[in-house]
């Protein structure tokens, strides 16, 4: 069984659409976060989420929107995509919000054109 | 705020080779170190731990030790495969502060 899942693997698109990442986690954690992974393989956290609420949210544009439907989801939605929003996002779990060891799902690869 | 310095890579190697792969660290309180791994086209895996000053993180042959003195928390297997050519990443989580901070990334290639 997969801890922690992303679809789809790879998103490729056109400047100006919106696309949507889900993730899922059957790993009965509570918090579940949102990086971002750039050519140079840099990670940056962009959100977080502890049982549905919304605990860390950094600097990223408002295009990028995450939802939380239930604690075992929290899907990353992106309007009006532009060249430089092209990366890998990387979904992740823990088991509480002061549990630094996170799992990792398998990443999205989105390319914008 | 806290951040993870590593050192630069690339870094290739030789099968049966010594790795090191130096890591130090700045937080404000007293964090818990990690180094994560990344093989060729997938996801971040944890690869070992340490919580505590002088706590030793062991997995897979790779071992790291959690030195507050010096701030440091360096990666090193005493004989590398080819298996463990990677990207490998320093990350700290400071209490109370439920981020990870990662460093920038060392990519290790171990030739045959």
């Amino acid at each position: 069984d997969t801890a922690v899942s992303q679809t789809p693997k790879y998103l490729v698109t056109q400047m100006g659409n919106d696309k949507s990442i889900k993730c899922e986690q059957n790993l009965g954690h509570d918090t579940m976060y949102w990086y971002k992974q750039d050519s140079k393989k840099f990670l940056k956290i962009m959100f977080s989420y502890n049982n549905k609420e919304l605990i860390i949210n950094e600097t990223v544009p408002n295009r990028f929107s995450p939802k939380s439907p239930d604690k075992a989801h929290l899907n990353l939605h992106i309007n009006s995509l532009e060249l430089g929003d092209s990366a890998v996002y990387f979904c992740a779990s823990s088991l509480s919000r002061t549990q630094g060891e996170q799992y990792f799902g398998p990443g999205t690869r989105l390319t914008v054109t | 705020g806290d951040s993870v310095t590593q050192m630069e890579g690339p870094v290739t190697l030789s099968e049966e080779a010594f790795l090191t792969i130096n890591c130090t660290y700045t937080a404000t309180g007293y964090p818990s170190l990690f180094w994560y791994v990344q093989y060729p086209g997938e996801g971040l895996q944890l690869l070992l731990k340490a919580t505590k000053a002088d706590d030793k993180g062991s997995n897979k042959g790779f071992e790291a030790t959690y030195r507050k003195e010096t701030t440091s928390f360096h990666l090193e297997k005493g004989s590398v495969q080819v298996s463990d050519s990677a990207v490998y990443f320093c990350a700290l989580s400071d209490r109370g502060d439920y981020k990870l901070s990662f460093g920038a990334g060392t990519t290790v290639t171990v030739r045959a």
